[in-house]
């Protein structure tokens, strides 16, 4: 079973922030959180991802909560190529690469 | 970042039929790769874990017979789906680790259809 658990869609007008939640209640000291998103017919892509520290690139933001079991993806200035479906992911950094992937969130970029 | 090649990106084929997908790293050497299937509006469900050089390890309710994984190079893993049957037509992605913390990169995938 997956480790995350994310609402199943969500919608955000284009140039709004789009923050996507995510619950890793049970994640592990060594355990990284992923994020990757796939739109329709493609193969996912790597977004972001971060241990304990907030990260950030150039395509989003990454907040942990402290106590590590649930994070936040933020896309800064939403576009309507960003809808797509977006996955979090728990998983160690190496050794064990069984990404388990959950249901995700479809966020739909509204013109 | 890195580039996995996948092809094809779709195929059709005959009931009983075989079907051969390559899955490349182009940049990078991988010695493990991975394999994923997903149908309509549902996610990414692991299939095999592919080892250069060695047997693949295959989830649990996976047919080895079925979907054979040969990882023959450091940089290219096959899968062929052997006897296609209508219910094998799936989207079919594979994926292989690099860099630091080891990301995952994924190719574009192939859209198998078996009539």
């Amino acid at each position: 079973d997956a480790k995350t658990t994310q609402p199943t869609s969500m919608d955000c007008a284009e140039g709004r922030a789009a923050n996507l939640p995510c619950n890793h209640s049970t994640i592990s000291g060594n355990e990284y959180v992923y994020w990757y998103r796939q739109i329709h017919s493609q193969g996912p892509q790597y977004i972001i991802h971060g241990l304990k520290n907030n990260e950030t690139n150039e395509m989003a933001s990454l907040i942990i909560t402290e106590d590590r079991k649930s994070s936040t993806l933020i896309l800064p200035h939403a576009t309507l190529r960003d809808t797509a479906v977006y996955y979090c992911i728990v998983n160690p950094p190496s050794g064990t690469y069984k990404y388990i992937f959950g249901t995700g969130t479809r966020l739909k970029v509204l013109a | 970042g890195a580039v996995v090649s996948q092809h094809p990106s779709w195929v059709i084929c005959k009931s009983g039929t075989s079907v051969k997908i390559e899955c490349r790293s182009l940049d990078f050497q991988a010695t493990t790769m991975f394999w994923y299937r997903q149908f309509p509006k549902q996610s990414l469900m692991l299939m095999a874990t592919s080892n250069e050089g060695s047997k693949a390890t295959y989830e649990q309710g996976v047919e080895k017979d079925k979907f054979l994984i040969n990882h023959a190079s450091l940089t290219l893993s096959t899968l062929t789906v052997t006897s296609a049957h209508p219910e094998d037509s799936s989207f079919y992605i594979c994926s292989a680790p690099q860099g630091s913390n080891e990301k995952l990169f994924f190719g574009s995938g192939t859209q198998l259809s078996v009539l």
